[in-house]
């Protein structure tokens, strides 16, 4: 079985600041990770995955995540955050073949001005 | 087309009511998820369609009667729901394929509401 810890439920910060939202990762076997994020009232979209390969994967919005074997880490990371940044941010795992994909609990991420 | 549809966007119904929910896409996917979400919390998965079969049933109380009539489109049938049940119900789809997994598109949700 596979699971994901979100460490932070909550991440202010202000414009144009740099932000990470922490996420690790428990599996006994090889993993896929994932973050979703989901605006209110919306559905979930992806915003980056990690299969295999290059550890630093870019993604839509600016976000980048370093995937990190030893520390069984998936960090998010963005270098400068707008305010339309603000919203849920979910990391992911999935096991593999059998399409079921596992939630962390979410941090919301809030941009202030 | 790159986009799950999900109708209704709201609903609310009585507790000895039968409505159902509908999704729709047309990216050609094999495989169609519903989720649960309440309040401040993540999706929880209730059933995985892979080319139109179930799949995986997370013991969800048959009151949550999947349906997946063909490859675009799925329902979920509810009736004799709690007011627990209400919360914001998420259909996804992918393609099947190493390169996909966990490559989800969501629909915007149906928000229901049991009285």
């Amino acid at each position: 079985a596979q699971s994901v810890t979100q460490l932070d439920s909550q991440v202010p910060v202000f414009e144009e600041a740099p932000v990470e939202l922490r996420c690790n990762y428990s599996s006994s076997v090889s993993v896929y990770l994932f973050w979703y994020v989901q605006y209110p009232n919306q559905g979930l979209q992806l915003l980056l995955k990690y299969l295999s390969g290059s550890t630093l994967v870019k993604g839509i919005n600016g976000f980048e995540a370093e995937f990190n074997k030893s520390q069984t880490s998936f960090h998010l990371r963005k270098p400068s955050v707008h305010i339309s940044d603000t919203a849920e941010y979910f990391c992911a795992v999935s096991g593999g073949s059998n399409y079921k994909l596992t939630f962390g609990k979410g941090t919301l991420l809030t941009v202030n001005p | 087309d790159t986009e799950v549809t999900q109708t209704p966007k709201h609903l609310v119904m009585g507790m000895t009511n039968k409505k159902s929910l509908k999704c729709e896409q047309h990216m050609g996917h094999r495989a169609m998820y519903w989720y649960k979400q309440k309040a401040k919390k993540p999706p929880e998965l209730m059933f995985v369609y892979s080319y139109e079969k179930l799949s995986i049933n997370e013991s969800v109380p048959s009151r949550f009667s999947p349906e997946c009539p063909n490859s675009s489109l799925l329902n979920l049938h509810l009736h004799a729901l709690q007011p627990e049940d209400s919360a914001l119900y998420l259909c996804a789809s992918s393609q099947p394929g190493v390169d996909r997994f966990g490559s989800y598109t969501f629909g915007s949700g149906t928000r229901l509401t049991v009285v």
